[in-house]
């Protein structure tokens, strides 16, 4: 089983700064199948990005991800205050499972 | 528009069983592989299950195998979860998900309800 684990557990930032999410697995992800989901207070998970880099539909363009291999990140290039929430990466290129990391909280700071 | 309902949730004692059930709608539900994945209290996410689009092949965690039966009515665009010999570390949030499928139960998940909360405890 591929363990995610993602960094820093809580990302304090203020609006209008950038934010870099890491998301580093314990092996090799096959074809960097990685997926990024934003999950707000009471709400269900929002998928962003899959494929490691490509934006699901309506994902404003602030929002990037990279990455390769065992090691990933999601960029958010101008924080807005509706970006504050909690993220998760998911790896889908060995199943199963389908891993989730642990999650990263994105707070105001 | 994608819209998907899950419902059944509720507080049932350790050892009992629930039925949850998910109603999809927006797209073609007989096409799509579906999955539920749940969170704890406070925790993060936990893939469960999925289900081909037939619904003749199904997929578990190690964690519910044995114990939770997963089902679809393309009929009625509605999926299941069949939950048994309930533990308190199932008390969770179940999200009903369509995902795409990338094979040998590999998927993200494009879409989610809203979730229905199943509690067990005595």
């Amino acid at each position: 089983e591929i363990v995610l684990t993602q960094s820093p557990g809580t990302l304090s930032l203020s609006p209008g700064e950038g934010a870099t999410l890491s998301c580093r697995a314990s092996q090799s992800v096959s074809s960097n199948y990685l997926a990024w989901y934003q999950q707000k207070p009471g709400q269900a998970p929002r998928l962003l990005i899959y494929g490691a880099s490509t934006r699901a539909t309506g994902i404003p363009d602030r929002f990037s991800g990279s990455g390769s291999g065992t090691d990933f990140s999601l960029t958010i290039s101008r924080l807005e205050p509706e970006d504050f929430a909690v993220y998760y990466c998911q790896q889908y290129g060995s199943s199963p499972p389908n891993t989730f990391g642990q999650g990263t909280r994105l707070e105001i700071k | 528009e994608v819209q998907i309902l899950e419902s059944g949730g509720g507080l049932v004692q350790p050892g009992g069983s629930l039925r949850l059930s998910c109603a999809a709608s927006g797209f073609s539900f007989s096409s799509q592989a579906m999955s539920w994945v749940r969170q704890a209290p406070g925790k993060g996410l936990e893939w469960v299950s999925g289900i081909n689009p037939p619904g003749d092949h199904t997929n578990y965690a190690d964690s519910v195998k044995g114990r939770f039966t997963m089902s679809r009515d393309n009929s009625k665009n509605t999926l299941y979860l069949q939950m048994q010999s309930l533990r308190a570390e199932d008390t969770a949030l179940y999200y009903c998900a369509k995902v795409r499928d990338y094979g040998d139960w590999r998927f993200y998940f494009d879409s989610w309800g809203q979730g229905t909360l199943v509690t067990v405890s005595s």
